[in-house]
């Protein structure tokens, strides 16, 4: 099995809908939790970041986390063109830098 | 947050040949990372650069094939050694996972190689 599994397949959505994202995971040891975004020919930027359980939310961004089913979350309200790039759940344990990644899902916004 | 300057961007190599990536930190710092990004995987770690140490590797991953230099707080080096096609992938250098920021993590804009 393997740390972090996501979805990868794209997602098509029209201006306006809301995008919904997540991600499982297998490691109980996993205490801070981030979604990168990544666009085209560019390395990955952090996007939203939460420590252990709860919800935070950040302008359209809100980011989702529930230990007790080791899922993860991240939507995006009146998405926007210029939200199409490729989205990354990231996290990593509180004794080790290391970063686990899922797949990443490709997210398109029709105009 | 650290700006990182990648280099190459792209580049496209023969079979067998070497190839070195460079990433230069605008500001000193512990730990670097290096990943490799092929279509469809998630960011794979290949390695842990500390200044003036030996890096560690991640499983599947050896010194032989890829080296790395790490020569001082801001600056490190990936060759990918002995290239095949199986190597074509896009090769990301990473900075963080200080213990007062837990989630600052900055990447490069990644090295797209292709071999053939």
């Amino acid at each position: 099995q393997k740390e972090v599994e996501q979805d990868p397949g794209p997602l098509s959505v029209p201006e306006g809908a809301i995008v919904s994202l997540n991600c499982t995971y297998s490691n109980s040891a996993f205490q801070y939790f981030m979604w990168y975004r990544q666009y085209s020919r560019k390395g990955p930027e952090l996007l939203m970041y939460t420590y252990s359980s709860g919800n935070k939310e950040d302008g359209r961004f809100t980011a989702q986390v529930d230990k007790s089913s080791k899922y993860i979350s991240l939507f995006i309200r009146d998405s926007q063109p210029s939200d199409s790039a490729t989205y990354l759940c990231a996290m990593r344990a509180g004794g080790n830098n290391r970063l686990a990644f899922g797949k990443g899902n490709q997210v398109v916004v029709i105009p | 947050s650290a700006v990182i300057s990648q280099k190459p961007s792209r580049d496209i190599c023969q079979r067998g040949t070497s190839l070195t990536i460079q990433c230069q930190v605008d500001s000193q710092v512990t730990m670097m990372f290096w990943y490799r990004q092929q279509p469809g995987q998630s960011l794979t770690l290949i390695a842990t650069a500390n200044q003036g140490s030996e890096a560690t590797y991640e499983s599947g991953f050896v010194i032989d094939k890829f080296p790395i230099s790490r020569p001082n707080l801001t600056f490190s080096t990936l060759t990918v050694s002995n290239m095949s096609p199986e190597d074509s992938s896009i090769y990301l250098c990473s900075v963080g996972g200080e213990l007062e920021d837990p989630y600052g993590y900055t990447f490069g804009s990644g090295t797209r190689l292709t071999v053939v």
